[in-house]
């Protein structure tokens, strides 16, 4: 059970190459999400899903795209990245019952946009 | 939609030291709140999370956190801590009837000073 996992853990984009980031969970999880993590403004949700071929916007959504095709993953990603979008990604993956468990989360993505 | 703040952005405390890290929601529905904690360069872990019932919730690693719903808090403390519990602490909260988003503060870190 490897829980959740992101791919790559780091990359160097130059700006306005394009990228898609990986989320993978294994614990038959109906929610997923995507975050970003800067200094001194906390995790802000980027997008989610609640099932398999359905997504939706988050607080900060543009210059984003996600698809979760499958219900074990959650692809979210880069058309054309900008500097501002250096940052670290976390995906997270719940079920649907929040009163059973909470959101696991990945170990984190680190995208430097030159 | 709902909000959170994390007032002290760094707390520094001396081992063996009590700890409280403090959280103010906003929000016009009834919501579940949740703390987690993030060692340096790794993914988010639940430390304890309100959902209902009694207001005080005893997490792991020793941290408990009391829901006050009058002064809108749900702070967090521990009564002696180790070096081990420096890392960076987020107070989250989501909408128990809608629960599909998470929204976090923006952080404290800890610092536990030998």
């Amino acid at each position: 059970n490897a829980g959740v996992t992101q791919t790559p853990k780091f990359r160097v984009l130059k700006t306005g190459q394009s990228m898609t980031l990986l989320c993978a969970q294994d614990m038959n999880h109906e929610y997923m999400y995507w975050y970003r993590q800067d200094p001194g403004m906390g995790l802000r949700l980027i997008h989610y899903s609640v099932g398999e071929g359905t997504t939706a916007k988050g607080e900060v959504p543009d210059g984003y795209n996600v698809s979760r095709l499958k219900k074990q993953n959650f692809l979210l990603g880069l058309e054309s990245a900008a500097p501002s979008q250096t940052s670290v990604y976390f995906c997270a993956s719940r079920p649907r019952d929040l009163l059973k468990e909470t959101q696991y989360f990945g170990p984190g993505t680190r995208l430097l946009v030159l | 939609a709902q909000s959170v703040t994390q007032l002290d952005s760094q707390v520094p405390v001396f081992e063996e030291a009590p700890v409280e890290l403090r959280c103010n929601y906003s929000s016009s529905v009834s919501v579940y709140l949740f703390w987690y904690v993030q060692y340096p360069n790794q993914g988010l872990q639940l430390l304890l999370k309100y959902l209902s019932g009694s207001t005080l919730v005893k997490g792991i690693n020793g941290f408990e956190a009391e829901f006050n719903k009058s002064q809108t808090s749900f702070h967090l403390r521990k009564p002696s801590v180790h070096i081990s519990d420096t890392a960076e602490y987020f107070c989250a909260v989501s909408a128990t009837a809608t629960g599909n988003q998470f929204y976090f503060g923006t952080g404290t870190s800890l610092t536990v000073i030998p």
